[in-house]
């Protein structure tokens, strides 16, 4: 089945820097999804972006999305120790029916 | 925004019982909810989708025997574990849609996950 791939698998950065994820998928999709998790917790929505759309911003969060290359990046800007958490991308692919399909994550830490 | 519950959030059971989990949408409707398992440090893997008043539909390699889906109700799934081993420990998250109108429909909302011990 399809699925999302994220890069880094790790990443570690200091407080202020800006922490980037990219996620790669293979198939054609309805729309792109970010989830943070903390650990041992549930998933929270960050945002989604829908496949007509190429960037996206809420708050510190910019995502981009290429269609093209299949790929989407998250950015956090001005990043804080609260932000040390896992992130992942999840594809809703055409003909899925909404069932969401996950990638491996990104452990974002957060160094104050 | 909605929100989505999960009883117990913690278990630990013995090999060879079943384990119930609740899934509940707590102010919404949901005519679908989707079960996931997590292994540690690992990513979200779609077990199930549930479907009110029909049977579940079981992703490729889930066994729906050992894994028991029930939506009896609009607010109520439930996934049993039954003749639980230790590889069946994980941690167990569910999902909703919202199909009132009041939110978009393709947004699904997650619950807090189960942690699921057996020793």
């Amino acid at each position: 089945s399809q699925q999302g791939e994220e890069d880094p698998q790790a990443l570690s950065i200091q407080e202020g820097e800006n922490a980037t994820m990219n996620c790669s998928y293979k198939t054609s999709i309805n729309n792109l999804q970010w989830y943070r998790q903390n650990s041992g917790r549930g998933l929270v929505h960050l945002i989604l972006i829908r496949s007509n759309e190429r960037e996206k911003h809420s708050g510190r969060l910019r995502v981009t999305l290429d269609t093209s290359k299949k790929s989407s990046s998250l950015l956090i800007t001005a990043s804080r120790a609260a932000d040390t958490a896992s992130y992942f991308c999840a594809t809703d692919f055409r003909g899925s029916n909404y069932k969401l399909t996950f990638g491996k994550g990104t452990l974002l830490t957060v160094n104050p | 925004g909605a929100v989505v519950s999960q009883h117990p959030s913690r278990v630990i059971c013995k090999s060879g019982t079943s384990v119930k989990i609740e899934c509940r949408s707590l102010d919404f409707q949901a005519t679908t909810m989707f079960w996931y398992r997590q292994f540690p440090k690992k990513s979200l893997m779609l077990m199930a989708t549930s479907n009110e008043g029909s049977k579940a539909t079981y992703e490729q390699g889930v066994e729906k025997d050992k894994f028991l889906i029930n939506h009896a109700s609009l607010t109520l799934s439930t996934l049993t574990v039954t003749s639980a081993h230790p590889e069946d420990s994980s941690f167990y998250i569910c999902s909703a849609r919202d199909l009132s109108g009041r939110g978009l429909s393709y947004e699904q909302y997650f619950g807090p996950g189960t942690r699921l011990t057996v020793t």
